[in-house]
């Protein structure tokens, strides 16, 4: 079946430095989506991306669909303590009933 | 606006017990709803998932099923439950099949 492959799978990073994470795919899908988790919680979507190529931002979140559409990234930039969780990517399947298959998620802890 | 609910929040059942956890959205119709189940914070697993009223669509052999019973109601069941069944279970939905949007899941520990 249709696989993601995230990493890292996870980060520790200082308060203020620059996050990025990525997720690739042998299967080409048509919508890369980017979730947060956080500790007894649903995932919340973040970014949506429809688009070969697109590069689209979401306050200090920056997401882009790979121009092969087998991958896709997501930057944060200046991170603060709030950021703490899990990060999943999530790419929509091409046939069928629109599933989504989710990578196995980044976890991010951010030392103050 | 969209809200969707699940219920129980947390639930504890003994092996070989009945389950029945209820998800519910608003605010939308014609949704298409899943149910994932979440082991150890990683990794989600699509149980199920339906496109309207009685049409249930499983992913994984297992001991569970699903119903909808209406159109903004999904319902994931067991007649007997197995330790394996723990984990925390998520109902989402979508509309056109897009961006999916989850609710706030359920703990469930079988002991």
């Amino acid at each position: 079946g249709q696989q993601l492959n995230q990493s890292p799978q996870s980060m520790f990073i200082q308060e203020g430095e620059d996050v990025s994470m990525n997720c690739t795919s042998s299967s080409i899908f048509n919508t890369w989506l980017w979730y947060k988790q956080e500790p007894g919680e649903g995932p919340v979507l973040l970014i949506a991306l429809y688009k070969a190529g697109e590069l689209t931002s979401n306050g200090r979140l920056t997401a882009q669909f790979g121009i092969t559409r087998k991958d896709s990234f997501l930057n944060i930039s200046a991170s603060i303590p709030s950021d703490v969780g899990i990060y999943f990517c999530a790419g929509l399947t091409v046939q069928g009933a629109q599933k989504l298959v989710f990578g196995q998620g980044t976890r991010l802890t951010i030392n103050p | 606006s969209q809200t969707i609910h699940q219920w129980p929040a947390t639930l504890v059942q003994p092996v070989g017990s009945p389950l029945s956890l209820e998800c519910t959205v608003e605010g939308t119709s014609n949704p298409n709803l899943y149910w994932y189940r979440q082991a150890a914070g990683r990794g989600l697993q699509l149980l199920f998932y339906s496109v309207g009223i009685g049409q249930i669509s499983s992913e994984v052999p297992q001991n569970l099923s699903a119903s909808r019973p209406q159109d903004r109601q999904f319902i994931l069941s067991s007649k007997k439950l197995l330790l394996s069944d723990s984990g925390f279970y998520l109902c989402a939905w979508s509309v056109l099949g897009n961006e999916q949007y989850f609710g706030p899941g359920t703990r469930l520990t079988v002991t």
